[in-house]
């Protein structure tokens, strides 16, 4: 299996912009989470999925950012507009269902905001 | 609810010294704890895990931790450190079957040659 995959790994935009970052999960996987990490505030979770349903989302920092599992193999973290303050790396993490079963995380997408 | 506390946001250890890395826990419900480890510019990747099975639990590298209920503990620790361990380190917890974890603030471990 390749992993979770990311992408784009890097994103540089402007203020304003919409930003769309992917995520494709571990085949079989049923949970997804969407992390943000940053020098200031660690690791956040802002969003995490249970079979394509948003379960938790009182991470999500603002009405600008959004996320969608519009099937179990995609997922998408949308932040419209961007603002120079959304700068960090997000992850992306999927889990199997079953206690005890670790997150395996994707390679991160590193986002700009100028 | 699931917290986890990780002391010393960064700490330095000279090649071939003890590391110890110290995790706190805080669950109503019986835990499942994890260590993760972040090298530079990657995504976190499991250590190692406990899951109410041996108390001493193996990973990857010659990492070890224990857990000790009593003392609502989960130290990592590694005989003999390495350049290669220089990384950041992450203690988390789970529990009541939403896969959720609660992540430590981490430590920035930094090997002295």
């Amino acid at each position: 299996d390749a992993g979770v995959i990311q992408s784009p790994r890097h994103e540089v935009t402007e203020m304003g912009q919409e930003v769309t970052l992917r995520c494709k999960p571990i085949s079989g996987h049923d949970y997804l989470f969407w992390y943000r990490q940053t020098m200031m505030r660690g690791l956040e979770l802002l969003i995490y999925f249970n079979n394509n349903v948003p379960i938790d989302d009182s991470g999500m920092p603002e009405d600008r950012f959004s996320a969608k599992m519009p099937n179990a193999s995609f997922s998408t973290l949308k932040i419209q507009p961007s603002e120079p303050r959304d700068s960090a790396v997000y992850f992306c993490a999927s889990s199997a269902s079953g206690g005890g079963n670790e997150q395996f995380f994707g390679p991160g997408t590193r986002l700009t905001v100028l | 609810a699931q917290s986890v506390t990780q002391l010393g946001s960064h700490v330095s250890v000279s090649e071939g010294a003890l590391v110890l890395l110290r995790c706190n826990y805080s669950s109503s419900v019986p835990p499942y704890l994890f260590w993760y480890v972040q090298y530079p510019n990657q995504g976190l990747q499991l250590l190692l895990k406990y899951t109410s099975a041996a108390t001493l639990v193996k990973g990857i590298n010659g990492f070890e931790a224990e857990f000790k209920k009593s003392e609502t503990s989960f130290h990592l620790t590694k005989p003999s450190a390495h350049m290669s361990d220089a990384a950041e380190y992450f203690c988390a917890v789970s529990g009541g079957g939403n896969n959720r974890l609660a992540f430590g603030k981490g430590n920035q471990v930094v090997v002295i040659p």
